[in-house]
């Protein structure tokens, strides 16, 4: 079954205690990208990635940092978690080139608060 | 991003027909995705228009005017397990979503 898995489901820590959420997707997939969802603002993109060893800055990338060290995983980073980082995270992978439509497959969400 | 405005909240009655508005900026447009997003879950995919018209998939229909900077997502006979939020997310330089309409169907 075509999955994007996102771990931890929820968590909830401390201020600048830094935590890391997994993103693994048994898609093939080259394009993986990170949301996070805020109440009256909608999906905002963190972070993207075309492909392997390749990531760039989505409209909100402040304090956050990424890595693509191979196709199927996509962490997202929080080095030291702040209060507005409590969010609702998504990642996402598209199918790009031959057969691409654009659409985007998302993981279940990470529900993150900090304290 | 990219000035897409879509209303906050609607309400309708199951059985009914209802239609949600979305206007975006069209410098730089390619095309425009609607998604569904029940609470507490991830956003599922709807639709996906590039050329102006009506594409009609069951009950849910979208329709684009490139022109205008505008779409609707058309949803017929409702349900209530349509109750949802639905996404309205343009396709250009970037994919930028809007802030999402909260439907809310009644019995």
């Amino acid at each position: 079954e075509a999955q994007v898995t996102q771990n931890p489901r929820y968590l909830i820590t401390v201020t600048g205690k830094k935590l890391t959420v997994t993103c693994s997707q048994n898609m093939n997939h080259e394009y993986m990208s990170w949301y996070r969802q805020d109440p009256g603002l909608g999906l905002r993109q963190i972070y993207y990635s075309m492909n392997v060893e390749v990531t760039d800055k989505g409209d909100v990338p402040e304090g956050y940092k990424v890595s693509r060290k191979e196709k199927r995983n996509f962490p997202l980073i929080l080095e030291s978690p702040s209060p507005n980082q409590t969010s609702l995270y998504f990642c996402a992978t598209e199918k790009t080139g031959t057969g691409a439509t654009g659409e985007l497959f998302f993981g279940e969400g990470s529900r993150l608060t900090v304290l | 991003g990219q000035n897409i405005d879509q209303p906050t909240e609607m309400t309708a009655t199951e059985g009914a027909i209802v239609q949600i508005n979305c206007t975006y900026q069209t410098s730089g447009f390619n095309g425009l995705f609607w998604y569904q997003q029940h609470a507490g879950e991830a956003p599922t995919f709807l639709s996906y228009n590039v050329l102006d018209g009506l594409e009609e998939k069951g009950r849910f229909s979208s329709f684009l005017s490139r022109s205008k900077g505008y779409s609707y997502l058309l949803l017929k006979e409702l349900q209530m397990k349509d109750s949802a939020s639905y996404l309205c997310a343009r396709s250009g330089y970037a994919l930028n979503f809007g802030k999402g309409t909260s439907l809310l169907v009644t019995p």
